[in-house]
């Protein structure tokens, strides 16, 4: 079945910029989109379609596609983005949802 | 504007369970629903999309033929009879919204979920 791929964690100091990758074969056709997921808390929508930034959502935040793969990038970390991100993206039929396997951010 | 899930709980091998969504604060019954797991300590699963009317369900093959979405729209209530449970269906489980405003393959509002632990 369809696998969307994503490292297992980011380490990064606050201030620095963090990317975050998500490796798929249909993402050339399909949008993507990014999750953040605190400890404890429910996912939360952090980029859509790819590079838009749903309502409410820093601008350091940011989306960005290239062939296979996207990229979430967080410019100027601050210890409250530490958290686990998911990408997701439907598959090639566009019907079924799919998850990365997450990648955890750590704030150093 | 919520969803807040109920009916999570302790249930054995093999057993059934219902989990009950429900909305507020917006129109319900014109939004696609989802449910979405997360097993202990692991990523989140898809598990299942439901259309805003009922008419159209799609499941995830780990669950297909055990796990049944529905919806009362005039209740504004997301449901999920889960059949045949297994160990490995132990996870939170979350309802989750289709967004109309960042396209209708992405979730923008989730609920607090829901536990469900399937064990003897």
């Amino acid at each position: 079945s369809y696998g969307l791929t994503q490292s297992p964690s980011v380490s990064v100091s606050p201030g620095q910029t963090a990317r975050i990758t998500c490796s798929g074969d249909a993402l050339p056709k399909q949008y993507t989109y990014w999750y953040q997921q605190k400890a404890g808390q429910a996912p939360v929508l952090v980029i859509y379609k790819d590079m838009g930034r749903p309502s409410g959502i820093p601008e350091r935040f940011s989306g960005s596609s290239s062939g296979t793969t996207v990229t979430l990038t967080i410019s100027g970390v601050q210890e409250e983005d530490e958290a686990d991100y998911y990408c997701q993206s439907p598959d090639s039929s566009g019907t079924f949802v799919v998850f990365g396997g997450g990648t955890k951010l750590t704030v150093l | 504007v919520h969803l807040v899930e109920s009916g999570g709980g302790l249930v054995q091998p093999g057993g059934s369970l219902r989990l009950s969504c429900t909305a507020s604060g917006f129109m319900f019954s014109t939004f696609g629903m989802h449910w979405v797991r997360q097993a202990p300590g692991k990523g989140l699963e898809w598990v299942a999309l439901i259309w805003f009317d009922g008419d159209n369900k799609y499941y995830a093959d780990s669950v297909r033929g055990r796990f049944t979405i529905s919806r009362d729209n005039s209740k504004n209530t997301l449901f999920l009879q889960m059949n045949s449970l297994r160990a490995d269906d132990t996870a939170v489980y979350y309802c989750a919204r289709v967004s109309l405003d960042y396209g209708d393959n992405s979730l923008d509002l989730w609920g607090q979920g829901t536990l469900v632990t399937v064990s003897s």
